[in-house]
């Protein structure tokens, strides 16, 4: 069973800085690209960044570009997302999702999401 | 960026009868290489995470009831369900894969009448 853990969400400062992890487990996670998307409070669904899998590239947002880095450790099966300079329109939950199987590089759907983290800006 | 439209914002049915979904990027999401729309359909419920439906616009995700449908090439989709069902009552997403940035419509709530 493909599960998805998202862990490090939490109040923080506006320009601080927060780590999120997602932590994969049910399936081959070095052989599937892997994302963040965003949702906030009462909003719609917001693609953040994606990590291809295989050693593929990384692709942002314009509205993160600079600010957030996304990473992978394919030995520990985590999934992370490093935010810097935080706003308060960060404020989000914060889903990782996995590509689905047919997806290719760049061109990514999402099978499974995980229950999201709530990432909260706020001074 | 493709800009993705839906429509209706809600829509209010029956128990048991057609609820039906739009969806409009703002240019072609058909891939001409291999003729697949690269679209995609996600049902969310309150405090639940976006769940598949629906990817290259008309092929149904595995363990996802045959009442839910999708349709449409290039530039204009469409989900419909069949025959609403009360765990059907839910937001509904279509995301556009075809570029990044990857972009999502703006959700549709289906409610009963």
């Amino acid at each position: 069973e493909v599960q998805l853990l998202e862990s490090g969400g939490g109040l923080v400062q506006p320009g601080g800085s927060l780590r999120l992890s997602c932590a994969a487990s049910g399936f081959t996670f070095s052989s599937y690209a892997m994302s963040w998307v965003r949702q906030a409070p009462g909003m719609g669904l917001e693609w953040v960044s994606a990590f291809g899998g295989s050693g593929g590239g990384t692709y942002y947002a314009d509205s993160v570009k600079g600010r957030f880095t996304i990473s992978r450790d394919d030995s520990k099966n985590t999934l992370y997302l490093q935010m810097h300079s935080l706003r308060a329109d960060d404020t989000a939950v914060y889903f990782c999702a996995k590509a689905g199987p047919y997806a290719t590089p760049r061109k990514y759907y999402f099978d499974y999401w995980g229950q999201g983290t709530l990432v909260t800006v706020s001074s | 960026d493709i800009v993705m439209t839906q429509s209706p914002d809600s829509l209010a049915v029956s128990l048991g009868e057609r609820a039906t979904i739009n969806c409009k990027s703002s240019q072609s999401v058909l891939y001409s290489s291999n003729n697949q729309n690269y679209l995609a359909w996600y049902q969310q419920k309150p405090g639940q995470p976006p769940k598949l439906l629906i990817y290259w616009a008309s092929t149904r995700e595995s363990g996802v009831p045959d009442r839910f449908s999708g349709s449409g090439s290039g530039t204009d989709f469409t989900l419909t369900i069949s025959s609403l069902q009360a765990e059907d009552v839910a937001v509904y997403f279509c995301q556009q894969y075809y570029y990044t940035p990857l972009t999502f419509g703006g959700g549709t709530k289906v409610e009963f009448k």
